[in-house]
């Protein structure tokens, strides 16, 4: 069975910007979850989506947002980039909601914001 | 709110020995699960072992083995048997019932293993 893909895998932009990252969870998996990662903060959950909507957020600012797509397949968006914003991108995957199943991470996309 | 700790930066191990990674947490769920991923430079994040809370043995997989003391909130990893492969950042992780899927990591152990 195929894991978790993640595209792209790195991405620069400038501060100002907006980018779109895209996540595929393992098949029949029906989770996604997003955290992103920085030296200095470690691992930081963003949101998590099951079934099209959007049922756990973390602090972050409006400016993050996500969706997940009727195949499971999700997207998040980070507009008007900030230097801070720079970090690795992780999504995780899980069979179900509430259930603490194990997440099964994908590779990550590396963003960098000039 | 759920904390994890780990209090130990870094970590150093020699090749076929044994090596302890330290964590602990507090919460005052009762129903919770708890996690060791590892992170090798590729970034990938890996399952290493996985424990309910409700389970009083202790996880173990292969020479991976776990030291859970519910009561100490206390969650150790124990790697016997360490190979150059075992090199990575390791991460403590909680979830529970009420925060569903959400994970709350500790800060993390880089561990070395020298040949």
């Amino acid at each position: 069975k195929a894991g978790v893909t993640q595209t792209p895998r790195y991405l620069i932009k400038t501060r100002g910007q907006q980018v779109t990252l895209s996540c595929s969870p393992i098949s029949g998996h029906r989770s996604v979850s997003w955290y992103q990662q920085t030296p200095g903060q470690g691992l930081q959950f963003l949101f998590e989506y099951f079934s099209e909507t959007q049922r756990n957020k973390g602090n972050f600012p409006g400016r993050f947002s996500g969706r997940q797509f009727s195949n499971s397949r999700s997207e998040m968006n980070v507009s008007t980039l900030e230097l801070g914003d720079s970090a690795l991108y992780l999504c995780a995957s899980s069979l179900a909601l509430d259930t603490q199943e194990t997440q099964y991470f994908g590779p990550g996309t590396r963003l960098l914001v000039l | 709110a759920q904390t994890v700790t780990q209090s130990q930066p870094e970590m150093s191990v020699q090749e076929a020995e044994t090596v302890t990674l330290s964590c602990t947490y507090d919460t005052s769920e009762s129903d919770y699960y708890l996690f060791w991923y590892k992170q090798p430079p590729s970034r990938q994040m890996i399952l290493v072992i996985r424990q309910e809370a409700y389970k009083q043995q202790n996880a173990t997989e292969n020479r991976f083995s776990v030291n859970f003391q519910k009561a100490a909130k206390s969650f150790s990893l124990k790697i016997s048997d360490s190979q150059l492969g075992d090199a990575a950042m390791y991460f403590c992780a909680w979830t529970g019932r009420p925060t569903g899927n959400q994970f709350y990591f500790g800060t993390g152990t880089s561990l070395t293993v020298i040949p």
